[in-house]
């Protein structure tokens, strides 16, 4: 099935460091959605967008809907150590199917 | 005040064997979803109903059958199970076609 490249496939970074990782698909999309996956548990949603050029936070966290709407952007930053986790971006093009993301590994050192 | 839940989280059996994964939501939302998970973490979708009719149908074989007696549950039935069976299944929900919201999971090991 049709998966989105997200960048980079993994990351290890300091504490206090900011992080950026995007994703980007060959169609185009009306809806991006941000999550992120704690070990053991499901997909927490975190950010979603609708409009290609918007750019929307939560707490540390900031993701932009690309121009293009073939792409979009994840934020964290003062990275803590509970950033730990794998971040999967989604996109729609209006339907109810949703493609996942390939993922990004994040860890954090103290 | 769990959105959605998913029974039993662990799930270990035998090949040839049929199980059932239950998913229920208070969220009131009117579509539900499940998802296959692989060791690479890779999400697919496989289903998905809105108010109880099925609107996607992933190519997945036959030996999956979901089902959705009403709007807030959406439950998976396998049957012969194989050993590529064995994945986390996550159900999530949502209204109509805005953000989807997951469950917990379904570890599902087949030996």
């Amino acid at each position: 099935g049709q998966q989105l490249n997200q960048s980079p496939q993994s990351m290890f970074i300091q504490e206090g460091e900011d992080v950026s990782m995007n994703c980007t698909s060959s169609s185009i999309f009306n809806t991006w959605l941000w999550y992120k996956q704690d070990p053991g548990e499901g997909p927490v949603l975190l950010i979603a967008l609708y409009k290609a050029g918007e750019l929307t936070s939560n707490g540390r966290l900031t993701a932009q809907f690309g121009i293009t709407r073939k792409d979009s952007f994840l934020n964290i930053s003062a990275s803590i150590p509970s950033d730990v986790g794998i971040y999967f971006c989604a996109g729609s093009s209006g339907t109810y199917k949703y493609i996942f993301g390939t993922g990004t590994r994040l860890k954090v050192l103290a | 005040d769990t959105a959605v839940s998913q029974t039993p989280k662990y799930l270990v059996t035998q090949m040839g064997n049929d199980k059932s994964i239950k998913c229920e939501q208070n969220l009131g939302h009117d579509t539900m979803y499940w998802y296959k998970q692989d060791s690479k973490k890779f999400l697919k979708i496989m289903f998905s109903y809105n108010n109880k009719e099925l609107i996607i149908n992933e190519t997945v074989p036959n030996r999956f059958s979901p089902k959705s007696p009403d709007k807030a549950h959406l439950n998976l039935h396998i049957n012969s199970l194989e050993l590529g069976d064995s994945a986390v299944y996550f159900c999530a929900s949502s209204q109509t076609i805005s953000e989807q919201y997951f469950g917990p999971g379904t570890r599902l090991t087949v030996t």
